[in-house]
C-alpha cells in the first residue's frame, strides 16, 4: 500500500527566508506526487505535480519541488517567503499510470507559518 | 472557468438524521471523487466514479455512506443517520480521464453533527 509522510506537523520561517517542507513516499514503483496547500475555509489548491522527466518541477506561486528516487522524497522549496504563504500544505501521491486514474494518498500536512 | 462547486458550504444537522452533499465538477471532467478531511483522521478517500460508475467505493468507511452520479456531472453524497464522527469537511475533486492529469478541488462541505 502507498503511504506519504510529512514528518513536520508545523513550521515557522520568517518572511523573507528560504522554506524546504519535506515529504516522503512509500511505494515500489515510481508514483506520481503532488504539492496541495490549503489556505483556512479553502479547499486544495495544486502547487505542482510530478509525473515523470525533469525530477526538478516548478510550480505557482515560485514553489519548485524536487523528485529524489533514491529517498523517496519529494521537498518543496521557495527560496524567499511571503506572509501569503502562510498555509497548510499536503503533499500527495497516486500509483501512477498503470492504474488510471487514481485516489491520492495524503501525508497529514505541514502547517507553515509567517512570522515578520 | 469555474471550478468545482459544492454546496452546501455548511451544514449542521442533528445525529440520526440523512444528509446530502452536492458536487458540481469542472464542465468536461468525467473523474470525480470524494474526500473526506477530519481532524483526527486527515485525508482520506471516499469514492471515485468514472463518468456514472463507481469503479472504487473502497473508502466509504460504512453502508451509511453512498454516493451517486448522473449524467456524468453532479454527484451527491448521502450520508445516513448521521453520528457524530461524521463530523469532518468533505471534499469533491474532478479531472480529466487522463492519468496525468491532476485533480481539482472544490472547497468543501464542513458538516458538524449536534
Amino acid at each position: 500500500a502507498q503511504s506519504v509522510t510529512q514528518p513536520d506537523i508545523h513550521i515557522t520561517v520568517s518572511e523573507g527566508a528560504s522554506l524546504e517542507l519535506r515529504c516522503n513516499y512509500s511505494y515500489g514503483a515510481t508514483p506520481y506526487l503532488f504539492w496541495y496547500v490549503q489556505s483556512p475555509g479553502q479547499g486544495l489548491q495544486l502547487l505542482l505535480k510530478y509525473f515523470s522527466g525533469d525530477t526538478l518541477v516548478q510550480g505557482i506561486k515560485g514553489f519548485e519541488a524536487e523528485f529524489k528516487r533514491s529517498q523517496s522524497s519529494f521537498n518543496l522549496r521557495k527560496p524567499s517567503v511571503h506572509w501569503s504563504d502562510a498555509a497548510e500544505y499536503f503533499c500527495a501521491s497516486s500509483r501512477g499510470s498503470n492504474f488510471g486514474n487514481e485516489k491520492l494518498t495524503f501525508g497529514t500536512g505541514t502547517r507553515l507559518t509567517i512570522i515578520p | 472557468g469555474a471550478g468545482v462547486s459544492q454546496s452546501p458550504s455548511n451544514k449542521v444537522t442533528e445525529k440520526g438524521k440523512d444528509v446530502e452533499l452536492r458536487c458540481d465538477p469542472i464542465s468536461g471532467h468525467t473523474a470525480l471523487y470524494w474526500y473526506r478531511q477530519s481532524l483526527g483522521q486527515g485525508l482520506e478517500f471516499l469514492i471515485y466514479f468514472q463518468g456514472n460508475s463507481a469503479p472504487d467505493k473502497s473508502g466509504l468507511p460504512s453502508d451509511r455512506f453512498s454516493a451517486e452520479r448522473t449524467g456524468g456531472s453532479v454527484s451527491t453524497l448521502t450520508i445516513q443517520r448521521t453520528q457524530q464522527e461524521d463530523s469532518a469537511v468533505y471534499l469533491c475533486a474532478s479531472s480529466l480521464e487522463r492519468v496525468d492529469q491532476p485533480q481539482h478541488f472544490g472547497d468543501g462541505t464542513r458538516l458538524s453533527i449536534l
